[in-house]
């Protein structure tokens, strides 16, 4: 168990609709990233927050976004959701104390299923 | 820019052959290097890793040697079970200044089969 929680576990919807997906980090760890896995494209990094601040962007489209909140939780909101974004959409995070050499710590993942 | 490169699966092995998955990277300075597994159903865990030139991972057997001459961050298990079944990702985190609590960057992944 990698501490990382994810939540739900599976998403089934409707294009066109919007979701959010939710990640608890490991006790203590400040930096959240998520990142997007998919047959064609692989793992995608989509967004970086540090206690609560956006750090890092990838290649996070314009209808998805995401937030930091001070408990240290995050969301991930999907928007105008179609067929192409059906994936696992991964959270992770990781303990900067440990400077750039601490792994990232990874969620199960929220498997998206876009209909 | 940075970038993993690692062999395209599928890997398809008898149990107790040898494994090599082949890892190249491009970056500055010196990165540190990782090796993630993921399970069929599950996220990826971290595997081994290694911070500087010449460092060796190692955990379950699995051991891979950053090698900054060719660039390379190798896995290798001497002899497979068919539990070590998964995809297998190489990972990078670049030495550049900020990147402190940076994020990795990954290869597309090696599917590895194991037979008995």
């Amino acid at each position: 168990d990698s501490g990382v929680t994810q939540t739900p576990k599976h998403l089934i919807t409707a294009t066109g609709q919007r979701v959010t997906l939710r990640c608890s980090p490991r006790s203590g760890d400040l930096s959240v990233y998520w990142y997007q896995q998919s047959l064609d494209q692989g793992l995608q990094f989509l967004i970086q927050y540090y206690n609560g601040e956006e750090r890092a962007k990838g290649n996070i489209l314009e209808r998805f976004s995401a937030q930091q909140f001070p408990d240290l939780h995050s969301e991930l909101n999907l928007s105008s959701l179609e067929l192409g974004d059906s994936a696992l959409y991964f959270c992770a995070s990781s303990d900067a104390r440990e400077g750039r050499n601490s792994p990232l710590h990874f969620g199960n993942g929220t498997r998206l299923t876009v209909t | 820019g940075n970038s993993v490169t690692q062999m395209e699966g599928p890997v398809t092995l008898s149990e107790e052959a040898f494994l090599t998955i082949n890892c190249t990277y491009t970056a500055t300075g010196y990165p540190s290097l990782f090796w993630y597994v993921q399970y069929p159903g599950e996220g990826l865990q971290l595997l081994l890793k290694a911070t500087k030139a010449d460092d060796k991972g190692s955990n379950k057997g699995f051991e891979a040697t950053y090698r900054k001459e060719t660039t390379s961050f190798h896995l290798e298990k001497g002899s497979v079970q068919v539990s070590d079944s998964a995809v297998y990702f190489c990972a990078l985190r670049p030495s550049n200044r900020g990147s402190t609590l940076g994020r990795l960057y990954f290869g597309r992944g090696t599917q590895l089969t194991v037979w008995p």
